[in-house]
């Protein structure tokens, strides 16, 4: 089984603070994703990378960077956290071919104060 | 840039009724997903749907795919408690990996 591990579930930051999400997937997955979650809105996709050191912007990108320095591990970065990106952080990855789906991490409960 | 419609948002149901939940989507799409929440869990892949007219049951649900109406829908069938949870579809953009997604139905089954 696939498994996408994000490194808290919840986490309490200040605004102003620099903010680190880290995710690591164990099944060798050349696609790996940054979603917010928020009720009402659904999943809005942040970043995505096909490979290491290659990032792509996804729909909301401001505010946000990412960092992908090996295959098995993406990182989310809050450059200077506000009250507004207090959400659901979840991270997915997968792999080329038509069957197969996004394997989504648990999440991490991000709060800003 | 594609556009997923979701329908129902909310959707409270009697133990053995049958629903279906609805999701349009704007432009062309060579992909269709359906995922499943729990609260406070992960998104659980439940079908991908790949070509006009594919249909896929597992269990109560079955999922269909219209490339032609752009809508895919999720049948639920003499629902259960167990099935109630949010329910998404999403779409692949043609051309990239990326996803959008719809804004969820939270179906709720009621004893």
């Amino acid at each position: 089984d696939v498994k996408v591990t994000q490194s808290s579930r919840y986490l309490v930051k200040r605004t102003g603070e620099k903010v680190f999400l880290e995710c690591v997937q164990d099944m060798d997955h050349e696609n790996m994703f940054w979603y917010r979650q928020d009720p009402g809105l659904g999943l809005r996709l942040i970043y995505f990378s096909y490979d290491v050191k290659m990032k792509e912007k996804g729909d909301i990108p401001e505010g946000y960077s990412v960092s992908r320095e090996k295959k098995e591990r993406f990182s989310l970065i809050l450059e200077s956290a506000s009250t507004n990106q207090t959400s659901m952080y979840l991270c997915a990855s997968s792999t080329f071919g038509k069957n197969q789906p996004q394997h989504f991490g648990d999440g991490t409960r991000l709060s800003i104060l | 840039e594609l556009k997923v419609e979701q329908n129902p948002l909310f959707l409270s149901m009697q133990e053995g009724k049958n629903y279906t939940i609805y999701c349009n989507y704007s432009t062309t799409s060579d992909r269709l997903y359906w995922y499943r929440q729990d609260p406070g869990k992960s998104l659980e892949s439940l079908f991908v749907l790949l070509s006009n007219g594919a249909v896929k049951q597992e269990g109560r649900l079955m999922a269909s795919l219209d490339t032609k109406a752009r809508l895919s829908t999720l049948h639920i069938t003499a629902a259960v408690h167990d099935l109630s949870a949010t329910y998404f579809c999403a779409g692949k953009n043609f051309g990239n990996e990326k996803l959008t997604f719809g804004t969820g139905t939270r179906l709720t089954i009621i004893p």
